[in-house]
């Protein structure tokens, strides 16, 4: 069974730029959540999308933005990139029965 | 607001040595209750979890955890250590709503092992 799956890993952008960041889900699991995760401030819990739906967002500026596709992959979309972005953004998805999310590797956006 | 707090920024132990790693939560109600491992650059593995019942919760690697609600804590805990645990062990809480798709994570606490 596939785990959750981010692309790309690794990236480099410049300020004002925007990037856009995949994820796709475990297989048959419609709900996944956006965490970012940096030195200054830790994990912290973007948004969670099910069905296609924001379920959830936490406190970020409207640059973060995200959305769900039928077949449960997700996106997220930071416009106008600032240094404080870079981050390491982690993807998620809640085990059915039991609500355990996993996570998947990362995708590392380094800002210039 | 639900919070956590992982006093221990960094833990240094022998390997072989007993390890504890401390964690304090405020939440309204009965939360539900992780740990999670993070080696460098991948992504966090699930140790163990709390929900409800047995307060003493087993996970994997060997590690273990008690949720005690008078103390609001749940420390993680190894009786003996392998170099391989050297890693960042977070702590985190989620609403008891079915699914814990919403997670406050602690600061972390970076264990390193010495041989």
């Amino acid at each position: 069974k596939a785990g959750v799956t981010q692309t790309p890993r690794y990236l480099i952008k410049t300020r004002g730029q925007q990037v856009t960041l995949s994820c796709s889900p475990i297989s048959g699991h419609r709900s996944v959540s956006w965490y970012q995760q940096t030195p200054g401030q830790g994990l912290q819990f973007l948004f969670e999308y099910f069905s296609e739906t924001q379920r959830n967002k936490g406190n970020f500026p409207g640059r973060f933005s995200g959305r769900q596709f039928s077949n449960s992959r997700s996106e997220m979309n930071v416009s106008t990139l600032e240094l404080g972005d870079s981050a390491l953004y982690l993807c998620a998805t809640p085990h059915t029965n039991t609500g355990e999310l996993f996570f998947g590797e990362g995708s590392r956006l380094t800002v210039l | 607001a639900q919070s956590v707090t992982q006093p221990d920024i960094h833990i240094t132990v022998s390997e072989g040595a007993s390890l504890e790693l401390r964690c304090n939560y405020s939440y309204g109600a009965t939360p539900y209750l992780f740990w999670y491992v993070q080696s460098p650059g991948q992504g966090l593995q699930l140790l163990l979890k709390y929900f409800s019942g047995d307060t003493l919760v087993q996970g994997i690697k060997g590690f273990e955890a008690e949720f005690k609600r008078s103390q609001s804590s749940f420390n993680l805990r190894k009786p003996s250590v392998h170099w391989s645990d050297a890693a960042e062990y977070f702590c985190a809480v989620g609403a008891n709503t079915g699914t814990a798709s919403k997670l406050t994570f602690g600061t972390g606490t970076r264990l390193q092992v010495t041989l």
